[in-house]
């Protein structure tokens, strides 16, 4: 399967504890996009990665919230002492720097209790 | 929040029915895209356009790129019962700019 894919697919965790997804994009895609999805929302932009760079961050990215992009080709995006509204799918997309495109990941759903 | 105004929020078809759905914008974009989400997937791409006035088509899915850059509508003809799912347009300005999407239109199919 050459698809997007993320790890883990669920994860529930207490509020105040630290959470980290990974993303693997499609090998050849030199951009990488992470989302945020709540139930009956279309997909929320948070941030995005060319190679390594991390090139745009949304303003829903708060303080807590931190993606990295070390090799230009996975990424983790950590979330620390997490909280109730924090609970949503985290997708990943990823495309060719002309193309544009995302290609979209199946997503981690995020359950903090 | 989200930028695009899609519609309907919802659908309730009988297999075999024609639907059509479409989303606006106050912005202009120079991409409109078209994806479909399963219940606890990713959204999968079904269209991609790229010029204002583009007509393109993908099996029995055909979406248009308003010749404002402002809007884009997505026909789904012969509708049938795997076409249950939500429907969400997405606006990019550029390449180098993240996709905007719809709340979603969410498609039920009626055997």
């Amino acid at each position: 399967d050459t698809g997007v894919s993320q790890d883990p697919r669920h994860k529930i965790t207490k509020r105040g504890q630290n959470v980290t997804f990974r993303c693997d994009p499609i090998s050849e895609h030199n951009r990488l996009y992470w989302y945020r999805q709540t139930l009956g929302q279309g997909p929320e932009f948070l941030t995005y990665f060319q190679n390594e760079a991390q090139l745009e961050k949304s303003r829903l990215l708060s303080d807590r919230f931190s993606a990295e992009r070390p090799k230009g080709s996975f990424s983790t995006l950590e979330i620390q002492r997490t909280e109730q509204g924090d609970s949503a799918m985290y997708l990943c997309a990823s495309s060719h720097g002309t193309g544009g495109n995302g290609y979209f990941g199946p997503g981690t759903r995020l359950t903090v209790t | 929040g989200q930028q695009l105004n899609q519609s309907p929020q919802s659908m309730f078809i009988q297999e075999g029915e024609d639907v059509s759905m479409n989303c606006t914008s106050s912005s202009i974009f120079n991409t409109w895209l078209w994806y479909k989400q399963d219940p606890g997937e990713g959204p999968v791409l079904l269209i991609a356009l790229y010029k204002a006035g583009e007509l393109t088509s993908n099996g029995r899915l055909t979406a248009q790129f308003g010749t404002t850059r402002k809007d884009s509508f997505l026909n789904i003809s012969a509708s049938i019962p795997s076409d249950v799912g939500i429907y969400f347009c997405a606006g990019q300005l550029g390449n180098n700019n993240d996709m905007r999407f719809g709340a979603g239109t969410r498609l039920t199919v009626k055997p």
